[in-house]
């Protein structure tokens, strides 16, 4: 069974500060992955999505990589702001006979202070 | 473009009551999933439907019904809701399985 871990659960950073979350996953078997970010109250809004053949994805101020084989991806977000403050969400999904399920980790809490 | 849109927002029932949560999306997606979202479990795929006519179980079905009307709306049913039921409720599509999802603001529900 697939599982998903983001380390930190909770990350607090001055504005201005270049930032890395973390999300590993148990099975190497995937197709894609994707962040998402989630404020408050609010549904998921995706940032982006690494199909299982690239290595990197970029967004802006946001830089996203796979290492499939060892299990890890890292979102990067550059020059960070009091708006990027929300919970970060990476989940995984998977091929074969669980085409289209998605598995999701427990999420990063950031908090960026003005 | 409206997106995915999901109703109601809250909805309070009482046990053994039954309702639908109804979403809808107009990006002409072929799949679209449910998933409930519980404090220190995460998200949790409930079922999903990979196009129009199939429906497949996710990894916490037991206890819902999914109706997909037509290629737009895909609804999840409680026949006869449980205070375990009690939960955030969203709903997703996507182009394909292998596609970006893409999510609605979600249904928060509580079973009294």
């Amino acid at each position: 069974k697939q599982e998903v871990t983001q380390i930190p659960a909770a990350l607090s950073v001055p504005e201005g500060e270049n930032l890395v979350l973390n999300c590993s996953f148990t099975d190497s078997a995937i197709y894609n992955l994707q962040w998402f970010r989630q404020d408050p109250g609010k549904g998921l809004t995706s940032l982006l999505l690494i199909q299982s053949s690239q290595r990197e994805q970029t967004s802006g101020r946001l830089n996203a990589s796979l290492d499939k084989s060892s299990g890890r991806s890292t979102l990067y977000i550059a020059a960070s702001q009091p708006g990027d403050s929300a919970t970060y969400l990476c989940a995984v999904g998977a091929g074969g006979t669980s085409y289209g399920k998605l598995t999701f980790g427990q999420g990063t809490i950031l908090t960026v202070h003005p | 473009n409206a997106g995915v849109t999901q109703t109601p927002k809250f909805q309070v029932l009482k046990t053994g009551q039954s309702m639908t949560l109804q979403c809808a999306q107009d990006m002409n997606h072929n799949s679209m999933y449910w998933y409930r979202q519980d404090p220190g479990m995460g998200l949790r795929l409930i079922y999903y439907s990979a196009s129009e006519g199939t429906t497949d179980k996710g990894e916490v079905p037991n206890g819902y019904n999914v109706p997909r009307l037509n290629k737009r709306e895909f609804s999840l049913r409680l026949e006869s809701a449980a205070p375990s039921q009690t939960s955030v409720y969203f709903c997703a599509s996507s182009g394909t399985g292998y596609g970006e999802q893409y999510f609605g603001p979600g249904t928060r529900l509580t079973v009294t």
